[in-house]
């Protein structure tokens, strides 16, 4: 199974601080990975596909790179809405697997 | 309005059975591949299993493996998950979801339900 490492497990930030977030995969991946959001009692929202495409409606201050086996999520300029965790997601083969999570929470 | 509502979860005995159901509206659910995921009480997200949009393939998670049977009725359009031999590591919310292209996980999962709560509890 490809093992999803994602860092910090948790950030503290302000509104409008740049926030990112990486996602370490055991094997290469390409650029199959997916972003998503999820709030307390939520489902997850869908951000970033294939490494760095923008999911239809997700604001353009979210951005992915990365391929391989690093990537990286970034939140531009942090609005209050996007106080939250989010998970990475390898979609080369199944199992599919996620990272343990990142808290994005107010400084 | 593109929506998945799952539904079936509970407080069940070590050992017993479960079977949990999602609905789903507002798209063509015949042409998409859907999967369970849960997500343990504080824990992460844990994919389970999917299932090709004609039922043709499957796949499952380790954990699960040889106690969990994904099915799909395209003429209800609802996608299940029987899940037996229960133990307490499975006590989690389990959402369904959609991939987000035909045929394909590499577009990620577009579409999730709320989630329904399975607790295996003496």
């Amino acid at each position: 199974d490809i093992q999803m490492t994602q860092s910090p497990s948790s950030v503290f930030a302000s509104v409008g601080d740049r926030v990112t977030i990486t996602c370490r995969a055991s094997q290469g991946i390409t650029r199959w990975l997916a972003w998503y959001q999820q709030k307390p009692g939520k489902a997850p929202k869908l951000l970033i596909y294939g490494a760095s495409t923008l999911q239809s409606g997700v604001p353009s201050r979210f951005s992915g790179s990365g391929s391989g086996t690093d990537f990286t999520l970034t939140i531009s300029s942090l609005q209050p809405e996007d106080f939250a965790t989010y998970f990475c997601q390898q979609a080369k083969s199944f199992p599919l697997t996620f990272g343990g999570g990142t808290k994005v929470q107010i400084k | 309005q593109v929506q998945l509502v799952e539904s079936g979860g509970g407080v069940v005995l070590p050992g017993r059975s479960l079977r949990l159901s999602c609905v789903a509206s507002g798209f063509s659910f015949s042409t998409y591949g859907m999967h369970w995921v849960r997500q343990g009480p504080g824990k992460g997200l844990e994919w389970v299993a999917v299932i090709a949009n004609d039922g043709s393939s499957y796949y499952y998670a380790e954990s699960v493996k040889g106690r969990f049977t994904i099915s799909r009725d395209n003429s209800k359009n609802t996608l299940y998950l029987q899940m037996n031999s229960l133990t307490a590591e499975d006590t989690a919310v389990y959402k369904c979801a959609k991939e987000g292209a035909v045929a394909t996980i590499r577009d990620g999962l577009d579409v999730w339900g709320q989630g329904t709560t399975v607790t295996v509890s003496s």
